[in-house]
């Protein structure tokens, strides 16, 4: 069964710097890998789709990189705001898998002023 | 504006009744899904469906029920044999696969 972590559970940073979120999984036969951000109450919004051809995406300040044989997402948000915090979720649909996301526990990110 | 509107926001209910929950989108998108989500466990799947008149049941499908008789619309059902249904859920939809999810705002339910 695939399981997905995202460690660290939570992220306090200042405000402008640089960081990087993980994404971890165990089956590397993967169709795709998505970043999302969830708001307190709200539902998720897709960040970024990351093919499993393709070895990155980017999207303004945020770049998603995905490496397969190692079984790693990272997400990576430059100079960071205040605005950032929420929290990030990755998800990824095996080969085969149909249209069925498993989706990480998520790394709540608060930056601070 | 395109989306999915997820209703009511919040839902109260007594132990034992049936609830249904709303959710409709005008993507015109195939796939819709129904997820779960409480603290610390990351989203569960309930049930999806990839095309009107067809579902199939998730990782966590026992006490809910699903309809999808309209492309647009697909209504959840928490059962009173579902044993912890208080939790944030969560609709969302996809043309393909190789598409992003759209999630819609979510409904919490609670039940006493």
């Amino acid at each position: 069964k695939q399981e997905v972590t995202q460690i660290p559970a939570a992220l306090s940073v200042p405000e402008g710097e640089n960081l990087v979120l993980n994404c971890s999984f165990t089956d590397s036969a993967i169709y795709n890998l998505q970043w999302f951000r969830q708001d307190p109450g709200k539902g998720l919004t897709s960040l970024l789709l990351i093919q499993s051809s393709q070895r990155e995406q980017t999207s303004g300040r945020l770049n998603a990189s995905l490496d397969k044989s190692s079984g790693r997402s990272t997400l990576y948000i430059a100079a960071s705001q205040p605005g950032d915090s929420a929290t990030y979720l990755c998800a990824l649909i095996l080969t085969g898998g149909g249209n069925k996301l498993t989706f990480g526990t998520g790394t709540q990110l608060k930056v601070e002023l | 504006d395109g989306g999915i509107t997820q209703s009511p926001k919040y839902l109260f209910r007594k132990e034992g009744q049936n609830v249904t929950l709303s959710c409709e989108q005008n993507l015109n998108h195939d796939a819709m899904y129904w997820y779960r989500q409480d603290p610390g466990q990351g989203l569960r799947l309930i049930y999806y469906s990839q095309i009107v008149n067809d579902f199939q049941k998730g990782d966590i499908a026992e006490g809910y029920s699903v309809s999808r008789e309209k492309k647009e619309s697909f209504p959840l059902t928490v059962t009173s044999a579902q044993k912890n249904p208080t939790a944030f859920y969560l609709c969302a939809s996809t043309q393909d696969r190789n598409s992003p999810l759209h999630f819609g705002n979510g409904t919490r339910l609670t039940v006493t």
